[in-house]
């Protein structure tokens, strides 16, 4: 069974600061890999999704990129803003569900 | 844009109750999912549906069924609830190509048992 880690669980950073969040899994026979992005109490919020044959994705200040080889994905975020306060979730794709990390809550300072 | 719908944000049940939770989609996605997600457990599969009428289990489906009658809508039934079954209920839904695509989420039902 696929297994999902997000290392570190929490991060605090000073607002203005570039940051990257990881995400690891056991199995390198995905089909993609999707980052969420959750505020509290609320549902998931896509943020970018990454296919199997692609090496990175980008949405504005976001940038996602992926290894198979090494069952590694990153998460950069550029000039961070206290909006970008929330929990990070990586779900990996395989077979014909996903796998969800624990996800990393994420504060930024103003 | 994508819209999934849950029919209650907030849900308080007595324990043997029967609960219904209802979830809608609008972009016509063959796959549908219900997951529940508690502290430091994360998000975990209960059931999952591919097209009308068809569920396989999830991770944990014990004390837990699903209803799939139209393409839009799945519902998860809690046959007798449980305090166990308290927590944060949400519902997916993501098109099939072939394999699992980009899945859209509904805002999540929180539901106390007591």
């Amino acid at each position: 069974k696929q297994e999902v880690t997000q290392i570190p669980a929490a991060l605090s950073v000073p607002e203005g600061e570039n940051l990257v969040l990881n995400c690891s899994f056991t199995d390198s026979a995905i089909y993609n890999l999707q980052w969420f992005r959750q505020d509290p109490g609320k549902g998931l919020t896509s943020l970018l999704l990454i296919q199997s044959s692609q090496r990175e994705q980008t949405s504005g200040r976001l940038n996602a990129s992926l290894d198979k080889s090494s069952g590694r994905s990153t998460l950069y975020i550029a000039a961070s803003q206290p909006g970008d306060s929330a929990t990070y979730l990586c779900a990996v794709g395989t077979g014909n569900q996903f796998y969800f990390g624990t996800g990393t809550s994420l504060t930024v300072i103003p | 844009d994508v819209k999934v719908t849950q029919s209650s944000r907030y849900l308080v049940k007595r324990t043997g109750e029967k609960v219904f939770l209802e979830c809608v989609q609008d972009m016509d996605h063959e796959n549908m999912f219900w997951y529940r997600q508690d502290p430091g457990l994360g998000l975990r599969l209960i059931y999952f549906s591919y097209d009308v009428k068809m569920k396989e289990k999830g991770d944990i489906p014990e004390g837990y069924s699903v209803s799939r009658e139209k393409k839009e809508r799945f519902s998860l039934i809690l046959e007798s609830a449980s305090t166990n079954q308290t927590s944060m209920y949400l519902c997916a839904s993501s098109p099939w190509t072939g394999g699992p695509h980009e899945q859209y989420f509904g805002p999540g039902t929180r539901l106390t048992v007591t």
